[in-house]
C-alpha cells in the first residue's frame, strides 16, 4: 500500500529563514511525488513535481529514492508563502494519495 | 470550462437529511476524483472515475456515500442521512487521466458541509 507522510502539521520560521518541508513515502513502483500548496481561501493547486525538475516560487524539492524521501526547501522564507503545503504521490492509475499536510507559517 | 466548478459551496444540513454535491470537471477531463477535507486532518481520498472504467469506490468510507459520473462529464456525490463526522469541503479534481506521467490534477473550490 501507498503512504505518505509529512511529519509537522505546523512549521513556524521567520521571513528570510531557510524552509524544508518534509515527506516521506512508501510505495512499491516508481513514484511520482508532487507538492501541492492551498493559500487561505483558495483552491488546492499545483506547486511542483519531482519529474519537471523546476524551481517554482524558490521552491525545489529532490526525489531521494533511497531515503523515500521528497522534502520540500526554500532557502529565503517570504511572508506569502504561508499557506498549507500537501505532498502527494501518484501511483500507476493516476490516483493522488496524499499526506496529511504541513501548515507553513512565516513571520515577519 | 475554465476550471474545476463544484456548487453549492456552503451547504448547512440537518442530522439525517441526504446531501447532493456537483462537481463540473475541465471539459475534456477524462479521470475526475472526490477527496474530504476535514477540519485538522488531511486529505482523504473518496472516489475516482476513470472513463468507462468502473470507478474506484475505494475510499468511501460508508454504504451512506456514493457517486455517480453521467456522460464521462459531471459527477454528483450523494450523502444518505448525514452524521455531523460528515462536516468537512469536499473537493472534486479532474486531469486528462490514462495514468501518463505528469498529467496535472486540478481541483475546485470545494463544497463546504456542516451538519448540524
Amino acid at each position: 500500500a501507498q503512504r505518505v507522510t509529512q511529519p509537522e502539521k505546523l512549521l513556524s520560521v521567520f521571513k528570510g529563514a531557510p524552509v524544508e518541508l518534509k515527506c516521506n513515502y512508501s510505495y512499491s513502483g516508481s513514484p511520482e511525488l508532487f507538492w501541492y500548496v492551498q493559500y487561505s481561501r483558495q483552491r488546492l493547486q499545483l506547486l511542483l513535481r519531482h519529474i519537471s525538475r523546476e524551481s517554482i516560487k524558490g521552491f525545489t524539492a529532490d526525489l531521494n529514492k533511497g531515503e523515500t524521501s521528497f522534502h520540500l526547501k526554500k532557502p529565503f522564507a517570504q511572508e506569502e508563502d504561508s499557506a498549507m503545503y500537501y505532498c502527494a504521490l501518484n501511483n500507476a492509475g493516476n490516483m493522488l494519495t496524499f499526506g496529511g499536510g504541513t501548515r507553513l507559517m512565516v513571520k515577519p | 470550462g475554465a476550471g474545476v466548478s463544484q456548487s453549492p459551496s456552503n451547504k448547512v444540513t440537518e442530522k439525517g437529511k441526504d446531501v447532493e454535491l456537483r462537481c463540473d470537471p475541465i471539459s475534456g477531463h477524462t479521470a475526475l476524483y472526490w477527496y474530504r477535507q476535514s477540519l485538522g486532518q488531511g486529505l482523504e481520498f473518496l472516489i475516482y472515475f476513470q472513463g468507462n472504467s468502473a470507478p474506484d469506490k475505494s475510499g468511501l468510507p460508508s454504504d451512506r456515500f456514493s457517486a455517480e459520473r453521467t456522460g464521462g462529464s459531471v459527477s454528483t456525490l450523494t450523502i444518505q442521512r448525514t452524521q455531523q463526522e460528515d462536516s468537512a469541503v469536499y473537493l472534486c479534481a479532474s486531469s486528462r487521466g490514462g495514468g501518463r506521467p505528469g498529467n496535472t490534477i486540478y481541483f475546485g473550490e470545494g463544497s463546504w458541509l456542516t451538519v448540524v
